[in-house]
């Protein structure tokens, strides 16, 4: 079955220091990656989108990578801040009806916490 | 824009009864999603639709209905309520197959 994953642990970064988050996912073969910031009661909020002939794509502090061969994406964040403090969730697009305009697919996300 | 707004923001439903929970976009999004989120876990789709009255299941659609009749709106309907449907429902929309936009949830739970 489909399947994505993301450390389930929290991890915790020091200000200032660059945080490397891992997607890892099996039985796919997306078109594209996304990222979300979803943040204590609230709904996810869209990061970045990168697709699967892209193997780079930076916005402002944000980083993100996809290797399609590891089926990985890594997301950076550098020069890391407590207000970057969020759960982060790694989307693909879904595959339910094999074609069309279907939903996104979710890992459980990652918990990032910023250090002063 | 007021985006994607969700009503009501909390309900408590007793088992076996029924209830619709709201979403509107003003965004003029063909494409609308339902997803829940149960605590620690992934958002799962319940139901999504391309455009005015097309919808499709997603991964987890028994004991929900929806419908589609204006490009605005897409309400999420629950028919006789069970505990295990007690999860946080995002909607969402987007232009396209790509970046989506959620609105802030309604949190359910069945007693």
């Amino acid at each position: 079955s489909q399947k994505i994953e993301q450390n389930s642990e929290a991890l915790n970064i020091q200000e200032g220091k660059t945080a490397t988050l891992t997607c890892n996912y099996t039985n796919y073969s997306p078109a594209y990656l996304q990222w979300y910031r979803q943040d204590p009661g609230r709904g996810p909020v869209f990061l970045l989108l990168i697709r699967e002939n892209e193997k780079e794509k930076r916005k402002e502090r944000l980083k993100v990578t996809f290797d399609t061969t590891l089926k990985q994406s890594l997301f950076h964040i550098t020069a890391s801040q407590p207000a970057d403090s969020a759960t982060y969730l790694c989307a693909l697009d879904g595959e339910y009806s094999g074609g069309g305009a279907d939903g996104l697919t979710f890992g459980k996300g990652t918990h990032l916490i910023i250090q002063p | 824009n007021a985006g994607v707004t969700q009503t009501p923001k909390f309900r408590i439903l007793k088992i076996g009864q029924s209830m619709t929970l709201q979403c509107a976009q003003d965004m003029n999004h063909n494409y609308m999603y339902w997803y829940r989120q149960d605590p620690g876990m992934g958002l799962k789709l319940i139901y999504y639709s391309v455009g005015a009255g097309i919808t499709d299941k997603g991964e987890v659609p028994n004991g929900y209905n929806v419908s589609r009749s204006t490009t605005e709106d897409f309400p999420l309907r629950l028919e006789l309520a069970a505990p295990s449907q007690t999860s946080v429902y995002f909607c969402a929309s987007s232009y396209s197959r790509a970046e989506q936009y959620f609105g802030p949830g309604t949190r359910l739970t069945v007693t």
